[in-house]
């Protein structure tokens, strides 16, 4: 079965330091991999995602992330963090192999961002 | 206008009544989602359209019925709604259900009150 854990509910940084989200997941097969940002009053918006190839992805606003196999982790990434940047963010994974429909999203990280 | 539009934004319903979510795409796609999202949870998906034919129903309770008459355009009739029930609705789109490397595409949601 499918599964994504973000193990942190809250991640604060301050401005212009680097910020990471952390993100760990299981599937039976090989993994596609979404990072979204959620900002108030808002739906979720995709930022990035690793469907094969170069590890390191990169997307929106800056932001990267880090596929990593062997610890099953793509933590999302950004050198120097800006006070907009604050939102909620999910990682999602879809089993590439056995195919279908269903997206597995983690239950989403708090980033506040402090000037 | 491009991308999910859904309506009304904000609904305050009492628990006998009867009311209608919408969501609208102009993307072009062909598949469409209905998410569940309380707070401090993963996103629940409740059902998923390709093409207006429904190929998911994960096990949500009757009182929630959903409609797609063509591809742009996704209903989600309520009654009889439980306090529980409260959260906030998305709405999804993407290309094909089958492309499993395509983000989705989401609406700002309809901020959903049981009384």
């Amino acid at each position: 079965a499918q599964s994504v854990a973000q193990p942190e509910d809250q991640v604060n940084v301050a401005e212009g330091n680097p910020l990471t989200v952390k993100c760990t997941y299981s599937v039976s097969g090989n993994p596609y991999l979404f990072w979204y940002v959620q900002y108030p009053n808002r739906g979720l918006q995709f930022l990035l995602k690793y469907i094969t190839g170069d590890n390191l992805v990169k997307g929106s606003y800056g932001f990267e992330a880090e596929f990593n196999k062997s610890q099953t982790s793509f933590h999302l990434k950004k050198p120097s963090a800006l006070v907009s940047d604050s939102a909620l963010y999910f990682c999602a994974v879809r089993d590439a192999n056995t195919g279908g429909f269903k997206t597995i999203f983690g239950a989403g990280t708090r980033l506040f961002v402090k000037a | 206008e491009t991308g999910v539009t859904q309506t009304p934004r904000h609904l305050v319903m009492g628990m006998t009544n009867k009311k209608s979510l919408k969501c609208e795409q102009h993307l072009g796609h062909n598949a469409m989602y209905w998410y569940k999202q309380s707070a401090k949870k993963p996103l629940e998906l409740m059902f998923v359209y390709s093409l207006e034919e429904r190929v998911e129903n994960n096990s949500v309770p009757s009182r929630f019925s959903p409609e797609c008459p063509n591809s742009s355009h996704l209903f989600l009739h309520l009654h009889t709604l439980q306090p529980e029930d409260s959260a906030l609705y998305l709405c999804a789109s993407s290309q094909d259900v089958s492309d499993g490397n395509q983000p989705q595409h989401f609406g700002d949601g309809t901020r959903l009150s049981i009384l």
